[in-house]
C-alpha cells in the first residue's frame, strides 16, 4: 500500500491569490495524478505529474492555472493559481500501486 | 454521456437489507473496473476490484458484464457502516488513467 500525506487539509483564500497544496508518499513512484473534486460530483483529472518532464493535462485544465511541480519520485505540488469562487472544491493527489489507487486526504478550498 | 455513469442515489436502506448498484460504462476497450468507497469528507478507497468471473468478498459481490457494458455491487445484510458513496471506477486503454463514475449514494438505517 501506498501512504500519502497532503497538505494543507483546508484553506479559504482570497480571489486573486494562489495555494500551492503538497502531497508527499512513502514510497518512489512514477507517476502521480492531481484530481478535483465539486461539491457532490466525483473525481476530476486534472493532470497527471511524471517526475523529469512537464505534467499532462486534461482537457479543460491548463498549465497557467494548475502549474504542477515533480521534483523527485515522492513528491509533488499543486498551485491553485489567480483563484476565484469557481476554483472552490476539493484537491486529491493520487497514485497506483499495481491497479490499485491511493489517495492523500485531500484539500478543502473555499475562494471567497 | 458520460464514460462512467451511475445513479446517484441517494439509497435509502435498513439495516439487513440487500441492496444493488449499478455502473454502466462506454468505453468498450476498458481493462480493469473497481469499486471504491469514500466516506463523508474522506479520501476515496478501494473496496473491489471487478473480475470477469466476478468477486465475492464477505457480505460484498461484484459482477461485470462486458457485452452489456455495466458492472454491478451487490450490499447483503447491510449494516450502518455501509452508509458512503460507492465510486465505480474504470481503467481504460490510455494508459493508467482511471475514470470514475459520479458516485452512489448509500445511507443505511437503523
Amino acid at each position: 500500500s501506498a501512504v500519502i500525506s497532503q497538505k494543507p487539509s483546508r484553506d479559504i483564500c482570497q480571489r486573486g491569490t494562489s495555494l500551492t497544496i503538497q502531497c508527499q508518499v512513502d514510497s518512489q513512484v512514477t507517476m502521480m495524478f492531481w484530481y478535483r473534486q465539486q461539491p457532490g460530483q466525483s473525481l476530476t483529472l486534472i493532470a497527471t505529474a511524471n517526475q523529469g518532464s512537464e505534467a499532462t493535462y486534461e482537457s479543460g485544465f491548463v498549465i497557467d492555472k494548475f502549474p504542477i511541480s515533480r521534483p523527485n519520485l515522492t513528491f509533488s505540488t499543486l498551485t491553485v493559481s489567480n483563484m476565484s469562487p469557481e476554483d472552490s472544491s476539493i484537491y486529491l493527489c493520487s497514485v497506483l500501486l499495481g491497479t490499485e489507487a491511493f489517495f492523500g486526504q485531500g484539500t478543502r478550498l473555499t475562494v471567497v | 454521456r458520460k464514460e462512467v455513469e451511475q445513479d446517484p442515489g441517494p439509497f435509502n436502506v435498513p439495516e439487513g437489507a440487500t441492496v444493488a448498484f449499478n455502473c454502466t460504462y462506454s468505453n468498450s476497450a476498458s481493462q480493469s473496473f473497481f469499486w471504491y468507497r469514500q466516506d463523508c469528507r474522506k479520501e476515496p478507497k478501494l473496496l473491489m476490484s471487478v473480475y470477469s468471473s466476478g468477486n465475492e468478498d464477505g457480505r460484498f459481490t461484484a459482477q461485470l458484464n462486458r457485452a452489456s457494458q455495466y458492472i454491478s455491487l451487490l450490499i447483503r445484510d447491510s449494516k450502518l457502516s455501509d452508509s458512503a458513496t460507492y465510486l465505480c471506477v474504470v481503467n481504460g486503454n490510455a494508459g493508467n488513467m482511471l475514470t470514475f463514475g459520479g458516485g452512489t449514494r448509500l445511507m443505511v438505517k437503523p
